[in-house]
C-alpha cells in the first residue's frame, strides 16, 4: 500500500549546523507535499507546501530562507533547517498528495509520514 | 485563512465513559478528516467525511459532518485505554488542498 517515508526519523545537531529531512513517497507519486511542524501535545503547523518542479508556497511567518524545500522528483520532498537553533527543535511531518493511481493510492489521497524529529543542542 | 476550533484540548476519563470532541469553524470545507496519533509518530487517518449531514462509524466511533460542512464531531462509546492519543481534526479548503488543523484533543482514557 502507499507509503511515506522520511529520514531520518531522529537527528541531533549542533547549533549552527544545517540539517536535511528527506520525505518519499513509496509506490506512488504525488506532485504536492506538505511540511509540518509541531511542538509537543500540540497540533500539527503547517509550514508550507511543496510543489514539484517549482518554489514551495510558505504559510506565513515562516522563513524561507531557514526552512529550505526542494521538490526535484515526484516521489522525494527535501527540508532543510538552515543554521539550526535549539528553537527549531521539533517534531516535522510530511505529507504526500497521491497524483494518479498506484500503489494503492487514488489521486488525491493524502499520506502522512512518521515524523522526523530535531533536536539542536 | 480558515480556523478549525477543536475542544476540549484535555480530556481525561474512565474507562466505559462516553466522550465527544467538536470542531467548528466559519469556514466550508470540501472535506474533513479526523486522525488519531500516538507520541513520535505521524497522524493516522481515521475517517473522511465529505458529504454534509455524514455520519461514519467505526466501531465505538461515530463521525458527524455538519449540514453546511462547517463543523464535525467524534464520538467515543465506552472508552478504552487504548482509545488514549491526541486526536486531531483537518479540514480540507476547497481550492488548495491544504489541510487546517484543530488544535487537537489529548485523550486519556484510564482504566
Amino acid at each position: 500500500g502507499a507509503v511515506v517515508s522520511q529520514h531520518p526519523s531522529r537527528v541531533i545537531c549542533k547549533s549552527g549546523t544545517s540539517v536535511k529531512i528527506e520525505c518519499r513517497s513509496l509506490d506512488f507519486q504525488a506532485t504536492t507535499m506538505f511540511w509540518y511542524r509541531q511542538f509537543p501535545k500540540k497540533s500539527l503547523m503547517l509550514m508550507a507546501t511543496s510543489n514539484e518542479g517549482s518554489k514551495a508556497t510558505y504559510e506565513q511567518g515562516v522563513e524561507k530562507d531557514k526552512f529550505l524545500i526542494n521538490h526535484a522528483s515526484l516521489t522525494l520532498s527535501t527540508l532543510t533547517v538552515t543554521s539550526a537553533h535549539p528553537e527549531d527543535s521539533s517534531f516535522y511531518i510530511c505529507s504526500a498528495r497521491a497524483t494518479g493511481t498506484s500503489g494503492g493510492a487514488i489521486t488525491g489521497e493524502l499520506f502522512f509520514g512518521e515524523g522526523s524529529r530535531l533536536t539542536v543542542l | 485563512t480558515q480556523l478549525l476550533e477543536q475542544s476540549p484540548q484535555f480530556l481525561s476519563i474512565q474507562e466505559g465513559e462516553n466522550l465527544t470532541v467538536y470542531c467548528n469553524s466559519s469556514s466550508v470545507f470540501s472535506s474533513l478528516q479526523w486522525y488519531r496519533q500516538e507520541p513520535g509518530e505521524g497522524p493516522v487517518l481515521l475517517v473522511t467525511v465529505v458529504t454534509g449531514g455524514e455520519v461514519k462509524k467505526l466501531k465505538r466511533l461515530t463521525f458527524q459532518f455538519g449540514d453546511a460542512r462547517k463543523d464535525s464531531s467524534l464520538h467515543i462509546t465506552a472508552a478504552q485505554p487504548g482509545d488514549t492519543g491526541l486526536y486531531l481534526c483537518a479540514g480540507e479548503g476547497s481550492s488548495n488542498y491544504k489541510l487546517t488543523f484543530g488544535k487537537g484533543t489529548l485523550l486519556t482514557v484510564n482504566p
